[in-house]
């Protein structure tokens, strides 16, 4: 079975702090995803990447920054937290490949994430 | 620009009934669409898949409709159980983008007893 880890559950941290949030995946995966769900706004993809050192902003990357130094392993870093970034945030991750079925991503537990 | 949306935030069953989420699209280019599960507190689940090739794709209780024509996808459970009680996402596709999902806003489902 796919894991998918995060390193926090629960996350409390003060305006202006640099937040780091950690994603494992152990199924040798390709793609890795950071997500934010909001209540009526869905999941909305802040960055991803598709390989090691490589990252592609998503729909909302701004505030956002990620680091991806080994394949199993991508973060996700608040430079400096505000109130709007109150969430919860989302891994996941998927293979790489031509098939359709290659979609389907896997993810993490998340992190809710409270900024005051 | 919500390129996948879900226009019902919510919607409650009786336990044994059929349950319908919708979900609707803009962008014709999408091939794959993909429903998801999450519970309160866990990361989403994946549920069925279908292909844009295809119409209906059937697994267990649970069956996804696609009309390309009317760019609109539906996931029917039948019968519905207080164990299905969970936020549904549905998500679209394209290929050559590398694996990247739209997800829609989600509909919470109650199943009543």
């Amino acid at each position: 079975d796919v894991k998918v880890t995060q390193s926090s559950r629960y996350l409390v941290k003060r305006t202006g702090e640099k937040v780091f949030l950690e994603c494992v995946q152990d199924m040798d995966h390709e793609n890795m995803f950071w997500y934010r769900q909001d209540p009526g706004l869905g999941l909305r993809l802040i960055y991803f990447s598709y390989d090691v050192k490589m990252k592609e902003k998503g729909d909302i990357p701004e505030g956002y920054s990620v680091s991806r130094e080994k394949k199993e392993r991508f973060s996700l870093i608040l430079e400096s937290a505000s109130t709007n970034q109150t969430s919860m945030y989302l891994c996941a991750s998927s293979l790489w490949g031509g098939s359709p079925s290659y979609n389907e991503q896997f993810f993490g537990p998340g992190t809710r994430l409270t900024v005051l | 620009d919500q390129q996948v949306k879900q226009n019902s935030p919510s919607l409650s069953v009786q336990e044994g009934r059929i349950s319908i989420l919708n979900c609707d699209y803009t962008n014709s280019m999408f091939d794959y669409f993909l429903w998801y599960k999450k519970y309160p507190a866990e990361g989403p689940t994946f549920l069925i898949s279908i292909s844009s090739i295809k119409d209906k794709n059937e697994d267990g209780r649970f069956t996804v409709f696609l009309n390309k024509s009317a760019k609109h996808l539906s996931l029917h459970i039948v019968p519905s159980q207080p164990g299905d009680s969970a936020v549904y996402f549905c998500a679209a596709s394209r290929n050559n983008q590398g694996g990247k999902l739209i997800f829609g806003q989600g509909t919470e489902l109650s199943v009543k007893p």
